[in-house]
This record gives C-alpha cells, structure tokens and sequence, in this order.
C-alpha cells in the first residue's frame, strides 16, 4: 500500500496570505488527523476528520480550518498567516474502527515558512 | 499545559548499551500510550503501544515499561544501534486524540 502523501512538501508564504495544504491518506484509512510540529513545543493536535466530519479539534485559532473529501482525502486552510504558523504540518490517518486504529500513520509533512 | 512531557530533549548512547528514554504524564485518565520514530525529513513512525491495564510491552529490541502509580513511561532499547537515532515521541490518548510529548532526540555512537 502507498504511504500518506503531502503537498506540497515546501512553501513559503508571506504574512497575511493565506495557505492550503493536501494529504492523501492510506488508501482504506476514513480518519485523517493534522498535526503542527515547532521547535520545543512536539506535536501540537490541529483536528481529526472522519467521514468528511470533524471529529476532534485542538486548541487553535479559528484562522485554521480543514475540510475532508469523500475520497478521505484531506485539505488543511491557514488564512491570515502570522510568523508563528511558521511549522511542519503532519497529516496522519488511521484505520478506525480497529484494536489498532490509534497506531497513526505519518506523511512526510508539509515545511511552511511564513516570512 | 504540557499533559504529556519528555524532560530530557536529548540523549547520546554508545551502540550495543542500553537506551532508555522518559516521558510522564498527568492525566490519569490517559488509557492507551504510543511511541514514534522520527528520522529528519521523515513523518512520525509507529514504534510500540501499551495499554492502560499493561505494564510491559516487548517487541524486539524495544519494551515500553508503564508505571501508572507514578504516570510515568520508558522506552528501553537493548542494544542500542546507530540506525536507532532519531528523535522519539511518547503520546498518550486522550477519549478520541492524541496527545504529544515534545520528543527526545536520540544519539547512539559507535
């Protein structure tokens, strides 16, 4: 089976646009969740979609959002991009419903720098 | 607030000694913990699991130790070798998400 995939791999932004970001998940796989990594703070939970709802959200500003396909396939929206959203963003996707299903399974990751 | 804390950001280890890497938690209602891999350029990689009603789990090389009196996990790798450097996440979960640990970088040198 293919890996989850993420595009683009590298971007670089200017403050005040905004952004979009692709994952692909596992093909099988209905849960795809996002993730910012940053320097001193590990992984930080953006949210999770299921079945093209959101499941979960973590603690950030409404200027991050996301959406999820019939396909499970999923996009990830910064608007007003600030310096600090600055990160590697991870989609993971898990199978759900499944003993393992919390063994989540990590694309490569999306380099965002917001200058 | 940190839930889920990895005190120690970094570790050197020669190869073929033992690697034991830390993480605590606060949360009590935590019942289900991961270890991930992470090689630079690279997604997080699934390592082990224990739950909750375990206190050992051993796959290989690698054994997760869970002590829940103290909300503490390790992660012990015997023997240690240089492939194992990588940065290494513990992660607790949380009803339905997981929670992080900001990670701790492992070196193992000949």
């Amino acid at each position: 089976k293919a890996g989850v995939t993420q595009t683009p791999r590298y971007l670089i932004k200017t403050r005040g646009q905004q952004v979009t970001l692709s994952c692909s998940p596992i093909s099988g796989h209905r849960s795809v969740s996002w993730y910012q990594q940053t320097p001193g703070q590990g992984l930080q939970f953006l949210f999770e979609y299921f079945s093209e709802t959101q499941r979960n959200k973590g603690n950030f500003p409404g200027r991050f959002s996301g959406r999820q396909f019939s396909n499970s396939r999923s996009e990830m929206n910064v608007s007003t991009l600030e310096l600090g959203d600055s990160a590697l963003y991870l989609c993971a996707s898990s199978p759900r419903g499944q003993v393992s299903s919390y063994e989540q399974y990590f694309g490569p990751g999306t380099r965002l720098t917001v200058t | 607030d940190q839930q889920v804390k990895q005190n120690s950001p970094s570790l050197s280890v020669q190869e073929g000694r033992i690697s034991i890497l830390n993480c605590d938690y606060t949360n009590s209602m935590f019942d289900y913990f991961l270890w991930y891999k992470k090689y630079p350029a690279e997604g997080p990689t699934f390592l082990i699991s224990i739950s909750s009603i375990k206190d050992k789990n051993e796959d290989g090389r690698f054994t997760v130790f869970l002590n829940k009196s103290a909300k503490h996990l390790s992660l012990h790798i015997v023997p240690s070798q240089p492939g194992d450097s990588a940065v290494y996440f513990c992660a607790a979960k949380e009803t339905d998400k997981l929670i992080f640990g900001t990670g701790t970088r492992l070196q193992v040198f000949p």
